[in-house]
């Protein structure tokens, strides 16, 4: 059974500052997706990660994958208030089972 | 695209009615889902179709819970009788592909009195 592992689950953090979230999970694969959510609106899909070493950046967040060590991060730069959200990653498990979701990091970003 | 679209956007209702979540996926996707969220479980996968076809209902909770999908444009997912701690946030989202980037509705905001 594919497991995702995603921390910290809660941050909190000051405006200017970098920091990332860290994805992990214990079956190969080489597609993981990276979602965005905002309190009370649903999830909106933030980057999509195909293959070993796929680097993808989108203003302040760039998220990569490597695959070896089933590891993806999102990595936040000069941190502004607008990024306060819970952010999801998702693992395919390669199987007919769909898309496995970690629990979900709750940034905040105080002023 | 108008996206993936949910109704109702909220739904209260008194313990023991039958509730109806409905779900329009988006045109030409073949994989549709049923998520619930709460605060206390997180989101939680309840069922999955792959070209109308149920292939995986073990997150459904208990016989209370039915999803259907006649067509490749509808979906809908009931609740009978209901009970206070279905109360949740329903979510539907479709994908080209079962493994493939998935795209969420709204949701559904459920209350159970």
């Amino acid at each position: 059974e594919l497991k995702v592992e995603q921390n910290p689950l809660f941050l909190s953090m000051q405006e200017g500052k970098n920091y990332t979230i860290y994805c992990n999970y214990s079956t190969t694969s080489d597609r993981l997706y990276w979602y965005r959510q905002d309190p009370g609106k649903s999830l909106e899909s933030l980057f999509v990660l195909l293959s070993n070493g796929a680097v993808k950046q989108e203003g302040r967040l760039m998220a990569s994958l490597d695959t070896k060590a089933r590891l993806s991060t999102l990595h936040i730069t000069a941190a502004v208030h607008d990024l306060s959200a819970t952010y999801f990653c998702a693992v395919d498990g390669g199987g007919a089972d769909g898309l496995t979701f970690g629990k979900g990091t709750h940034l905040i970003i105080q002023p | 695209d108008a996206g993936v679209i949910q109704s109702p956007r909220h739904e209260v209702t008194e313990m023991g009615q039958e509730v109806t979540l409905r779900c329009k996926p988006i045109s030409g996707h073949n994989s549709l889902f049923w998520y619930r969220q709460t605060m206390m479980r997180g989101l939680e996968l309840l069922i999955y179709f792959n070209n109308n076809v149920p292939i995986d209902d073990s997150g459904m909770p208990e016989d209370r819970f039915s999803a259907k999908m006649p067509n490749a444009s509808f979906s809908t997912l009931k609740i009978q009788p209901s009970e206070p701690r279905d109360s949740a946030v329903y979510f539907c989202a479709s994908s080209f592909y079962a493994s493939g980037e998935l795209f969420f509705g709204e949701g559904s905001r459920l209350t159970v009195l």
